[in-house]
């Protein structure tokens, strides 16, 4: 199985911050990253698929770059909505498995 | 609107059986696979099961093969998971989600459930 490992597990920030989460894979899985945000007690949301690619009405403050085993999610200026956590997926391989989470937090 | 309506889901004790439920509507369901995701109480997400759009291949996290089963009714517009020997990790909320296109997201999970809880316990 391929190990999804996000840092860091948790963020402090203030709005209009710029911020960066890394998701380093197992091994080599192309570009077949995703993010997904979750806000508490929702669903997930998809916010960009294939490492760099933004769902339909996802900001453009958010960006994700990477290939490989090495990817990151930047948000340019935090607003108070992007308060939440963020997760990394893999769907290159079966069992398509999650980071453990980022959790941002307002400082 | 393109929505998955979850139902099923409750508190049952642990060797137990639940079967969950997940409705779509809004795109042809037929044309997707979809897969189930759960999230323990203050934890993270963990791939479950997929099953693809015909029904013809179906995989399991290693911790639930032997013991849960999902399955598709395309003439329904419905997925399910049974849940047979349950045990208290299995608790967690459940999620269902639509797989978009391998050749458009590389099988991005696009959509998602409202979510359904599962507490295992005597």
């Amino acid at each position: 199985d391929i190990q999804m490992t996000q840092s860091p597990s948790s963020l402090s920030a203030s709005v209009g911050d710029r911020v960066t989460i890394t998701c380093r894979a197992s091994q080599s899985i192309s570009s077949y990253l995703n993010w997904y945000q979750q806000k508490p007690g929702r669903a997930p949301k998809l916010l960009m698929y294939a490492a760099s690619s933004f769902q339909s009405g996802v900001p453009s403050r958010f960006s994700g770059s990477g290939s490989g085993t090495d990817f990151t999610l930047t948000i340019s200026s935090l607003q108070p909505e992007d308060f939440a956590t963020y997760f990394c997926q893999q769907t290159y391989s079966t069992p398509r498995t999650f980071g453990q989470g980022t959790k941002l937090e307002i400082k | 609107e393109v929505r998955l309506v979850q139902s099923g889901g409750g508190l049952v004790q642990p060797g137990g059986s639940l079967r969950l439920s997940c409705a779509a509507s809004g795109f042809t369901f037929s044309r997707f696979s979809m897969t189930w995701v759960r999230q323990a109480p203050g934890k993270g997400l963990e791939w479950v099961a997929n099953i693809k759009k015909d029904g013809s291949e179906k995989h399991y996290v290693d911790s639930v093969k032997g013991r849960f089963t999902i399955s598709r009714d395309n003439a329904k517009n419905s997925l399910y998971l049974e849940m047979n020997s349950l045990r208290g990790e299995d608790t967690a909320v459940y999620y269902c989600a639509k797989e978009d296109l391998w050749e458009v997201t590389g099988g991005a999970f696009d959509i998602w459930g409202q979510g359904t809880m599962v507490t295992v316990s005597s």
